[in-house]
């Protein structure tokens, strides 16, 4: 069956780095898919990694290593809005065309 | 440009009764998703569709039926309501499997 583990939360201040990592195991593999989502709100997608290496858009760039069957997404210059949980997601041959998603990392960031 | 809207928003129901809940996209994308978000579990797909006419079943599917008459309608319909199924519920959309686009949700209560 497919599983994905990704720390349940981290901390982290104003203007510091922080990587949330994500480790999967799938049936097939398409990519990986990281989302955001603010507290009550609904998630939205940030960035997709189909091939090894990093992609980079902005402060948040995200990175894959099929080979480990790893990724992580790194958040830089972090802001107090960068609070949020922290989905990643992947499709598997046995969920069809749809994608399965982690249990989140809650990222807390203070000043 | 609405992009995904849910109705309703919040809902109340007693066990045993039934509901509909609507997600609506003017994205025209083929893709359309129902999740449920519990506290600690991530999104889970309840049911999904790859187009028009077309519906399958996700990792928790029991007690929902959905339909997709048109292809910017997608509609979830609990038969009879249990206080397991008290939940926040996501409609999602997408083109790209790998980059969804969701609806604000509906906050449902069994009691």
């Amino acid at each position: 069956g497919q599983s994905l583990e990704q720390p349940s939360e981290v901390t982290a201040v104003e203007g510091a780095i922080v990587q949330i990592n994500c480790t999967y195991q799938t049936s097939g593999f398409y990519g990986l898919s990281w989302y955001q989502q603010h507290d009550g709100g609904a998630p939205t997608f940030l960035s997709y990694n189909a091939l090894d290496g990093l992609e980079e858009t902005g402060r948040f760039s995200s990175f894959l290593s099929r080979s480990d069957s790893y990724g992580y997404l790194l958040l830089q210059e972090l802001q107090m809005k960068d609070s949020a949980s922290y989905f990643c997601a992947v499709r598997d041959n046995a969920a069809g065309t749809a994608l399965i998603f982690g249990k989140g990392t809650t990222l807390s960031v203070s000043s | 440009n609405a992009g995904v809207t849910q109705t309703p928003k919040f809902r109340v129901l007693k066990t045993g009764q039934s509901m509909t809940l609507l997600c609506a996209q003017d994205m025209n994308h083929e893709y359309m998703y129902w999740y449920r978000q519990d506290p600690g579990m991530g999104l889970r797909l309840i049911h999904y569709s790859v187009g028009e006419g077309t519906t399958a079943k996700g990792e928790v599917p029991d007690g929902y039926n959905v339909s997709r008459l048109k292809k910017q309608n997608f509609l979830l319909g609990l038969e009879s309501a249990a206080p397991s199924q008290t939940s926040v519920y996501f409609c999602a959309s997408s083109v790209r499997l790998h980059e969804q686009y969701f609806g604000p949700g509906t906050r449902l209560t069994v009691t």
